[in-house]
């Protein structure tokens, strides 16, 4: 089956630097790869994603690449601030197959210090 | 439009009690899913539903049982209880043509003693 490896496991960085959370996983059949964010006590959320016929997608401060051939993708966050501060999961699954289930990586903590 | 809610949000257990999770969603998603978090080793998925009246084991699913005989809910059970099953249990729901995306619940906290 698949495994996704995330790193780091822990990530501080100070308000308005950036932060690069890295993922690789092992299915070379995997081409669905979302990111989600849980706040302290909250549920996951998704926050952006990718399909694997997208190297990279923006979406305002936060962006994910894809390297297809390496089989890894990264999030990457600009100009952090406080609220970014939470653990964020990366996932890879098959596009229409397997029931949508996804593989989670063991989640980052990030922490923006003010 | 509730999303995906869970029942109940809290429990504590003696180990060898049976309780039963409740999950139901009100998107109309064809697929559900029952995960455990615990600290340092994100989701992991335990059983999951491609449809009403179908149900096929995960990662990890010694232990549980699920049902689901609605389409809108999802139940994950506990036939006796063991200390290691103290965790936090995440329902997600995703839909047919979308399904990727995962929709969860709150969480329910479950303390086995």
């Amino acid at each position: 089956g698949e495994n996704v490896e995330q790193h780091p496991s822990t990530l501080s960085v100070q308000e308005g630097d950036s932060a690069v959370i890295k993922c690789t996983y092992s299915d070379s059949a995997s081409n669905y790869f979302p990111w989600y964010k849980q706040e302290l006590g909250k549920r996951p959320q998704l926050i952006i994603d990718i399909r694997s016929n997208v190297g990279e997608k923006k979406d305002q401060r936060i962006a994910v690449t894809l390297n297809k051939t390496a089989k890894h993708f990264s999030l990457h966050i600009t100009e952090t601030q406080p609220e970014d501060s939470a653990v964020y999961f990366c996932a890879a699954s098959g596009y229409n197959t397997n029931a949508g289930k996804s593989t989670f990586g063991d989640g980052t903590t990030l922490t923006v210090k003010p | 439009n509730a999303g995906v809610t869970q029942t109940p949000k809290f429990r504590v257990l003696k180990t060898g009690q049976s309780m039963t999770l409740l999950c139901a969603q009100d998107m109309n998603h064809e697929y559900m899913y029952w995960y455990r978090q615990d600290p340092g080793m994100g989701l992991r998925l335990i059983h999951y539903s491609v449809g009403e009246g179908t149900t096929a084991k995960g990662e990890v699913p010694d232990g549980y049982n699920v049902s689901r005989l609605k389409k809108q809910n999802f139940l994950l059970g506990l036939e006796s209880a063991a200390p290691s099953q103290t965790s936090v249990y995440f329902c997600a729901s995703s839909s047919l043509t979308g399904r990727e995306t995962q929709y969860f619940g709150p969480g329910t906290r479950l303390l086995v003693l």
